[in-house]
């Protein structure tokens, strides 16, 4: 059974509409990621959370937010899309801080943004 | 801003023949590295951990980190088909709490 559930795994959209990407984990982790991966960049990171608050963040555009509603969700909110938002995003969870406990990945979103 | 990259960016072996992988980062006070599997665009599985400089062995896969040379290696010994896939080398270092993935090592490995 998968650990980390996501939901939708795809998902079309089109320009300037709004979509949420939901993540639950249950394996009992603290910490909690977002990360996209897209055909021309490595895999990115996106978001960080731990105990539910907000730890690093290096998306540039406000335009994603993270929810946590509990502790063993993240979700990530999309407003305003744009075709280059088209991307796979994955859910990760780690024990403790990533630098200390390896990460566990999620199946993918895949969003297309028309 | 840490960097990592990898090399080849692809790479196709015979099965049974090594497979070498590598991954160059830049920030010299990154500890902690993991070596991931990607198959088609799905979830990542973590093959090996290490975080001193020297060899870890886990099963067929062996990674290999030199810290001053800012590199880390990972060799698959008697790859097989299955073994196909993006591999994916991620660094962290102690005052972050971010991971940073490497730009990936596609892996054909024929029968």
């Amino acid at each position: 059974d998968p650990k980390i559930i996501q939901k939708p795994k795809y998902l079309v959209a089109v320009t300037g509409s709004e979509k949420i990407l939901i993540c639950e984990q249950y394996l009992g982790h603290n910490a909690m990621y977002w990360y996209r991966q897209s055909a021309k960049k490595p895999l990115e990171f996106m978001f960080s959370y731990s105990y539910q608050k907000l730890m690093d963040n290096q998306t540039a555009s406000s335009r994603f937010q993270p929810q946590s509603s509990k502790k063993n969700h993240l979700d990530l909110q999309i407003t305003a899309l744009k075709p280059d938002d088209s991307a796979t995003y994955f859910c990760a969870s780690s024990q403790a801080t990533a630098n200390t406990g390896q990460l566990y990945f999620g199946e993918g979103s895949k969003l297309t943004v028309l | 801003q840490q960097k990592v990259q990898q090399s080849p960016e692809s790479l196709t072996v015979s099965e049974g023949a090594m497979a070498s992988l590598n991954c160059t980062f830049s920030d010299g006070t990154s500890n902690n590295f993991r070596w991931y599997r990607q198959h088609s665009a799905k979830g990542l599985e973590v093959l090996v951990s290490i975080f001193s400089d020297g060899e870890k062995e886990e099963g067929r896969f062996t990674a290999h980190l030199n810290r001053a040379n800012l590199h880390v290696s990972l060799h698959i010994r008697e790859p097989q088909p299955s073994d196909s896939a993006v591999y994916l080398c991620a660094v962290s270092s102690s005052n972050t709490n971010k991971v940073v993935f490497g730009t990936g090592t596609r892996l054909q490995v024929l029968p």
